[in-house]
């Protein structure tokens, strides 16, 4: 079965730089969401996006956007790179009106800011 | 790498039943099993997590058993009430070397209480 593909795997930037990560959800998933997962910590909410709108908010800095695009991947904007932003950044998608069920995570990219 | 199992994917109790949702892992390198519930239209939001020197821990209603030897871990509910409604998913956690803990989530279940 498909699952939720992210994109990259595995990201290098400097300091001041800028980010952008993909993530392609489930077929028929019109939900997605963005965790930030810091070393030894548990995934933090971002954002999370239903039919192209922004449903939910979280720990989202002013530094990074995101947006859900009419084919349902969704995109991470990150500028002004900050050591800190080092982490791994996982995409979940979900159906809301539960016709393939289901919660699932990618695999995540692995940001690494130098 | 890890594999999370998760069963039921859907579960029906009455009001008042007790609600048991069942998980399995293939690394027995996890050390750290939480559970997340997910209410519609929310994202999931972490209710209770266990740890592997732990065999059991419990808060109020719920409670999360871990079997280390067979690689499963198990969510109890008792006494559901019509808000225990949701989506549950159960991850496990590993250690891939370079500090990054990652979470790998089972598929959820969908706890339905009726009164």
């Amino acid at each position: 079965a498909a699952g939720v593909i992210q994109s990259p795997r595995h990201l290098i930037k400097e300091k001041r730089e800028t980010a952008t990560l993909k993530c392609y959800p489930i077929p028929r998933h019109d939900t997605v969401y963005w965790y930030q997962q810091g070393p030894g910590q548990d995934p933090q909410f971002l954002i999370s996006f239903y039919e192209k709108m922004q449903s939910d908010k979280g720990s989202i800095p002013d530094r990074f956007s995101a947006q859900q695009f009419s084919d349902y991947h969704s995109e991470l904007n990150m500028s002004s790179l900050e050591l800190g932003d080092s982490a791994l950044y996982f995409c979940a998608s979900s159906s809301m009106t539960g016709v393939t069920g289901g919660y699932t995570f990618g695999s995540g990219t692995r940001l690494t800011v130098v | 790498g890890e594999n999370v199992e998760q069963h039921p994917s859907t579960l029906s109790v009455q009001e008042g039943d007790s609600a048991v949702i069942k998980c399995t892992y293939s690394d027995s390198a996890s050390n750290y099993f939480p559970w997340y519930k997910q209410e519609l239209g929310k994202r999931p939001q972490l209710i209770i997590d266990i740890r592997s020197n732990v065999g059991e821990k419990k808060d109020q209603r719920i409670a999360v058993t871990l079997n280390k030897t067979a690689k499963h871990f198990s969510l109890h509910i008792t006494e559901t009430q019509p808000e225990d409604s949701a989506v549950y998913f159960c991850a496990a956690s590993q250690g891939d070397g370079t500090g990054f803990q990652k979470l790998v989530f089972g598929t959820g279940t969908r706890l339905l209480v009726s009164p």
